[in-house]
């Protein structure tokens, strides 16, 4: 079955310690992104890729990183330096960025990250 | 500059009766609008897209939304809810000028009553 999947499903974290999140999408998507949402509130972009090798910041990047070594796969770190990381993350692909009206972004089930 | 305005935080219906949920956007653009549902610790599922077609647009489970530029609104309807249907719902607008980038609605959540 094609689709996204991140893991895990959820994630306990002591302060001060980075933890990777993990996404991988089997659609042949170019561009994957990295939203947070938190209760009762809408999704904020964290990063973005359209490409291989290349990834931009969204509107909340600060303390978060990125890579995006293959197509399919596209982790994020939350780093000790970010202040308040408890949320949920999804992450989210579209088959090409850029050209005609914007493509429909795919989700994947979400990652519950908790900061203990 | 791109933004979205959910009327309603919170929405309760009865079984059988019709959702209206309210979504008004703003966009220097051509914009692109979408539905999402969202189910309780569960990623976003899309209901409809608009992109500049027909104005009123039909999706899965029987919703529908109509594109108003005049009135810059999409609201979502659905003529008859059942309860599968309590979920939260999100109001996305994106625009290829905005670097295709989605801003979401602070979501509706629905409640439907038995």
């Amino acid at each position: 079955d094609g689709g996204i999947t991140q893991s895990p499903k959820y994630l306990f974290r002591k302060e001060g310690q980075n933890v990777t999140l993990s996404c991988e999408q089997n659609l042949n998507h170019d561009a994957m992104y990295w939203y947070r949402q938190d209760p009762g509130q809408g999704l904020r972009l964290i990063y973005y890729s359209q490409i291989v090798n290349d990834f931009q910041k969204g509107d909340i990047a600060e303390g978060y990183s990125v890579s995006r070594e293959k197509k399919e796969s596209f982790p994020l770190t939350v780093t000790s330096a970010q202040k308040n990381p408890t949320a949920f993350y999804l992450c989210a692909s579209s088959p090409r960025p850029g050209q005609g009206p914007p493509d429909t972004q795919y989700f994947g089930p979400g990652t519950r990250l908790t900061v203990l | 500059a791109q933004s979205v305005t959910q009327l309603d935080s919170h929405v309760s219906v009865s079984e059988g009766t019709p959702v209206l949920l309210r979504c008004n956007y703003s966009s220097s653009y051509s914009p692109s609008l979408f539905w999402y549902v969202q189910h309780p610790n569960k990623g976003l599922q899309l209901l409809l897209k608009y992109t500049s077609a027909a104005t009123l647009v039909k999706g899965i489970n029987g919703f529908e939304a109509e594109f108003k530029k005049s009135e810059t609104s999409f609201h979502l309807t659905k003529p008859s809810a059942h309860m599968s249907d309590a979920a939260e719902y999100f109001c996305v607008v994106s625009s290829k000028a905005a670097g295709n980038k989605l801003t979401f609605g602070g979501g509706t959540r629905v409640l439907v009553k038995p």
